[in-house]
């Protein structure tokens, strides 16, 4: 089945510094990505669609200077917290969908999650 | 607005009694409907999905949902369940219609919590 690898699965970083996260479509090409944050025993919010070679569609209140999203490939999209703070600290999931119109009724696919703690 | 309520944030159920996850739903035209469930600290796996035809569909480790569209209801079932189906569980949908930017994005709800007791 398609397997989606997000890496990293845990980060410790400190205040002020920047953190990248990887998001790989290990078996399939995925046109669009869909990053979520999810709050402790929270559903998942989305914060950006990504569609390879074009800009991400950030979701209202998703500071896009902060989290900044880039999808240079059909198999690869990174998120990468700037300046992260505390307040960041939270659990990213990645998901990835193959090429949008052939897919609709298919499940997006999932990576493991990345846990950031900003300390 | 396309919208999914999942209305237990917490679901208790004995090893062997069959359990019920609760999922209605809120969309315009006919919805493409998934479960997810989600182990601690990991993303989320599929489950099984409603697109047309059967309105009861199977899906992954003995699991089962049935839609009923004057309801406008996707509730999870199994008829006995285990201690390892602990987990959260998430109801999703999916919009047939292309709406710009929301083109292909699942709704969530926001989970609910089975835990199984043996």
């Amino acid at each position: 089945g398609a397997v989606v690898s997000q890496h990293p699965s845990r980060v410790i970083c400190k205040s002020g510094t920047s953190v990248k996260i990887e998001c790989r479509s290990l078996d399939f090409q995925a046109t669009t990505m869909f990053w979520y944050r999810q709050f402790p025993k929270k559903s998942l919010m989305l914060m950006a669609t990504s569609n390879e070679g074009s800009k991400a569609t950030y979701e209202q209140g998703v500071e896009k200077d902060k989290f900044l999203i880039n999808h240079a490939s059909l198999t690869l999209s990174t998120l990468t917290v700037t300046s992260a703070h505390p307040e960041d600290s939270s659990f990213y999931i990645c998901s990835a969908s193959e090429h949008l119109l052939s897919s609709y009724n298919s499940p997006l696919h999932f990576g493991n999650g990345t846990r950031l703690t900003v300390t | 607005a396309q919208s999914v309520a999942q209305p237990e944030d917490q679901v208790n159920v004995a090893e062997g009694n069959p359990l019920t996850v609760k999922c209605t739903y809120s969309v315009s035209g006919n919805p493409y409907l998934f479960w997810y469930v989600q182990y601690p600290n990991r993303g989320l796996q599929f489950l099984l999905k409603y697109i047309t035809g059967d309105n009861l569909v199977k899906g992954s480790y003995g699991f089962e949902a049935e839609f009923n569209k004057s309801q406008t209801s996707f509730h999870l079932k199994k008829p006995s369940a285990l201690v390892s189906d602990s987990a959260l569980y998430f109801c999703a949908v999916r919009d047939r219609v292309d709406r710009g930017s929301t083109l292909g994005r699942l709704y969530f709800g926001r989970g609910t919590q089975l835990t199984v007791w043996p």
